[in-house]
């Protein structure tokens, strides 16, 4: 499939250890924030995702951390597995659109 | 279940050549949008529909791109006299609820429609 991660960053980590994937966002009026995960040759799919209002939200293996004050967003991966392996795209809605980050290229290594 | 679903998967055409991307989204999702991905960026938006109804136009890049969903379900985007900077993935997604300032409907994509233009 074609490879999504072209000059992404890249984030490396062994078989088990948890990630921490982080994510700037633009528009201080963004009022909802999504992690999504992309594999070669698919579609952005849906991770998880938190309002503007909270600040932390969790799902199964994987923590969502929304910092207002700076902008930030980061996304905490538990356990990391090979099948984790993906870029990583945060998102952020204002209005009615998704603007989308440059990603980061997750590899898993055994 | 089936996902949304979207054909060709991949598009070559000639340049000056029209082309038509089908999206079949999620049986009974209200909303679906479309977007351009280029390699090793995020998808970027172009437009979005509720139902039969296009509701925010501002990201088609000019007058050659055009999308459609006239009966609220498939939707079908145009580019006309396609030029080689329009070579990109086009995804599609689409969610349950209508896109709106307040609701947190997930968007589900599409396997894309891989488009080159020669």
């Amino acid at each position: 499939g074609e490879s999504v991660g072209l000059h992404l960053p890249t984030l490396s980590v062994q078989e088990g250890d948890n990630s921490i994937i982080n994510c700037a966002y633009s528009n201080s009026a963004s009022d909802y924030f999504i992690w999504y995960k992309q594999e070669s040759g698919k579609g952005p799919q849906f991770i998880i995702d938190i309002r503007s209002n909270m600040d932390k939200r969790q799902g199964q293996r994987v923590t969502v951390l929304l910092n207002k004050t700076v902008k930030h967003l980061s996304l905490q991966i538990a356990a990391t597995q090979p099948g984790d392996s993906a870029v990583y795209f945060c998102a952020e809605r204002w209005g009615n659109k998704l603007t989308f980050g440059t990603g980061t290229q997750l590899k898993v290594e055994l | 279940g089936a996902g949304v679903s979207q054909s060709p998967r991949y598009k070559v055409t000639k340049r000056g050549q029209d082309v038509a991307l089908r999206c079949d989204p999620i049986s009974g999702h209200v909303s679906l949008y479309w977007y351009r991905q280029a390699l090793g960026q995020g998808p970027e938006f172009l437009t979005y529909f509720n139902y039969e109804a296009q509701q925010d136009k501002s990201g088609l890049p000019n007058d050659r791109f055009s999308a459609e969903r006239p009966e609220g379900s498939i939707s079908t985007l145009t580019i006309q006299r396609t030029e080689q900077r329009d070579s990109a993935m086009y995804r599609c997604a689409s969610s349950l609820a209508p896109g709106t300032a307040t609701s947190t409907d997930t968007q589900y994509f599409g396997p894309g429609t891989r488009l080159t233009v020669l």
